[in-house]
C-alpha cells in the first residue's frame, strides 16, 4: 500500500540553524501539505502546495519557512533560522486532489528538537 | 476563528462496548469531515471521511454527520484494546467556494478500551 515517507525521523538542531525536512508523497498524489504538532497540542496546518506553488498558508508559515518540490518525488520544508518554539512533530501529508473532498494521508513525521 | 471542538476525555469503555466520540465545528461553510486515529508518538491515521448528512459505515466504524447541528460523531462498535488511541476530528472549510485542502483539527479525544 502506497504511503507517505519522511526523513529524518528525528532532527536535533541548535537555535538559529537551518533545517530541511524531507517528504516523499504518494506517487499519484498532486496536493501536498505540511502540518505540525507541538507536544500535547493540536495538529496545526502550515501550508498546502500544488503545481509547484503554495496554494494556502497559515499565519505560522512566516518568512522563516519555505517549501519546495526539488524533483519529481521529494517535497521539502525548510526552516531558515530555527527558534526554540519550532520544536514539534512535523507531518507531511498528500492527497490525490485538492479541495476538501479528498482524503489526506500523513507521513510518520519528523520530530524536530531545537536546543 | 474557525474552531473544532472535541471532549478531550479520557473516554474509557470496556472491551466489546460501543465507543462514541463527538465533535462540533463552528463554521457552516464546512464541507468535509474526517476522523483520524493517532497513537502516542505516531502520526494521524485516516479512519473515515464523511461529506453529507447521515451515517457512513466502514467495518466497525460509523461516522455520523449533522450539518444543521454542526456536529459529527464516530462510533466504534465492538471496541478492542487496540482501539485505545487519541481520535482526531478534522474539518475542511471552503471559503467562498474555494478550498485547497487545509484541515482544521480538534484537540482529540483520548479513548481507552479496557479488557
Amino acid at each position: 500500500e502506497p504511503e507517505v515517507t519522511q526523513t529524518p525521523s528525528h532532527q536535533v538542531t541548535q537555535m538559529g540553524q537551518e533545517v530541511i525536512l524531507r517528504c516523499v508523497p504518494i506517487s499519484n498524489h498532486l496536493y501536498f501539505y505540511w502540518y505540525r504538532q507541538i507536544l500535547g497540542q493540536k495538529v496545526e496546518f502550515l501550508v498546502s502546495f500544488y503545481n509547484n506553488e503554495i496554494s494556502e498558508k497559515s499565519e505560522i508559515f512566516d518568512d522563516q519557512f519555505s517549501v519546495e518540490r526539488p524533483d519529481g518525488s521529494n517535497f521539502t520544508l525548510k526552516i531558515r533560522s530555527t527558534k526554540l518554539e519550532d520544536s514539534a512533530m512535523y507531518f507531511c501529508a498528500s492527497s490525490e486532489w485538492g479541495g476538501g473532498g479528498y482524503e489526506q494521508y500523513f507521513g510518520p513525521g519528523t520530530r524536530l528538537t531545537v536546543t | 476563528q474557525k474552531e473544532v471542538e472535541q471532549n478531550s476525555g479520557p473516554l474509557s469503555v470496556p472491551e466489546g462496548a460501543i465507543a462514541s466520540l463527538n465533535c462540533t465545528y463552528s463554521d457552516r461553510g464546512s464541507q468535509s469531515f474526517f476522523w483520524y486515529r493517532q497513537y502516542s508518538g505516531k502520526s494521524p491515521e485516516l479512519i473515515m471521511s464523511i461529506y453529507s448528512n447521515g451515517d457512513k459505515e466502514d467495518g466497525r466504524f460509523t461516522a455520523q454527520l449533522n450539518k444543521a447541528s454542526q456536529y459529527v460523531s464516530l462510533l466504534i462498535r465492538d471496541s478492542q484494546p487496540s482501539d485505545s488511541a487519541t481520535y482526531l476530528c478534522a474539518v475542511n472549510y471552503h471559503a467562498g467556494g474555494t478550498s485547497y485542502g487545509k484541515l482544521t483539527f480538534g484537540q482529540g479525544t483520548i479513548l481507552t478500551v479496557h479488557p
